[in-house]
């Protein structure tokens, strides 16, 4: 079936950098997503990679995908206290066209 | 742009009344809308798909008949909770898939918080 595992915290020094990781199990997954959430408010898109690329860039964001292993990281280089916030990993999987499964969320907190 | 928003962002009810949640595509169109459900400090559970003129979709183990899903036009999808009790307390996402060029991506709404008293 389908899971998706994350750690559940993370804690950083403001200005270091924060590597999220998450692993998946359904190898049939196309696109790979990180959500970010602040307390109490909706998800909001960070980025997402397809699952035959790599590497993703995004301004401070960088997304590592080694689809062999099924593992996903989500790094934040110069972490800020704005940054504070649960991360979700999610997939979408080629056989589930609209079904996206979420991680249990990683909690990042920026110590500054 | 892809900007999805909820009414009431918080609701507070009685036990045994109803609670209807708008969620709504601002400038896109969503034939497809989908309701989630959080519980504190836990992630997010899908409770049913909504398809636009169509009947919902709804994942195993959501009650149908208790969670009402209309997704009446292309931009407003409701879910009411019907007949409510405490343990359906939460926080209800709604979300709205984009298609084209944003690969089918779901943009979410801010949620709203109900609590049944």
């Amino acid at each position: 079936g389908e899971d998706v595992e994350q750690s559940l915290f993370l804690s950083v020094r403001e200005g270091d950098s924060s590597v999220i990781n998450c692993t998946y199990t359904d190898s049939s997954s196309t696109y790979l997503y990180w959500y970010k959430q602040e307390p109490g408010a909706g998800l909001q898109l960070l980025t997402y990679i397809f699952s035959n690329m790599d590497m993703k860039q995004d301004q401070r964001l960088t997304v590592l995908l080694n689809k062999k292993d099924k593992h996903l990281s989500l790094r934040i280089a110069d972490t800020q206290t704005g940054d504070s916030a649960i991360y979700f990993c999610a997939e979408r999987a080629e056989t589930s066209y609209d079904k996206v499964i979420f991680g249990p969320g990683t909690s990042l907190s920026v110590i500054p | 742009g892809a900007v999805v928003s909820q009414h009431p962002s918080w609701v507070i009810c009685k036990s045994g009344t109803s609670v209807k949640i708008e969620c709504r595509s601002l400038d896109f169109q969503a034939t497809t809308m989908f309701w989630y459900r959080q519980f504190p400090k836990q992630s997010l559970m899908l409770m049913a798909t909504s398809n636009e003129g169509s009947k919902a979709t709804y994942e195993q183990g959501v009650e149908k008949d208790k969670f009402l899903i209309n997704h009446a036009s292309l931009t407003l999808s409701t879910l009411t909770v019907t007949s409510a009790h405490p343990e359906d307390s939460s926080f209800y996402i709604c979300s709205a898939r984009l298609t084209g060029v944003h690969i089918n991506t779901q943009y979410f709404g801010p949620g709203t918080r109900l609590t049944v008293l």
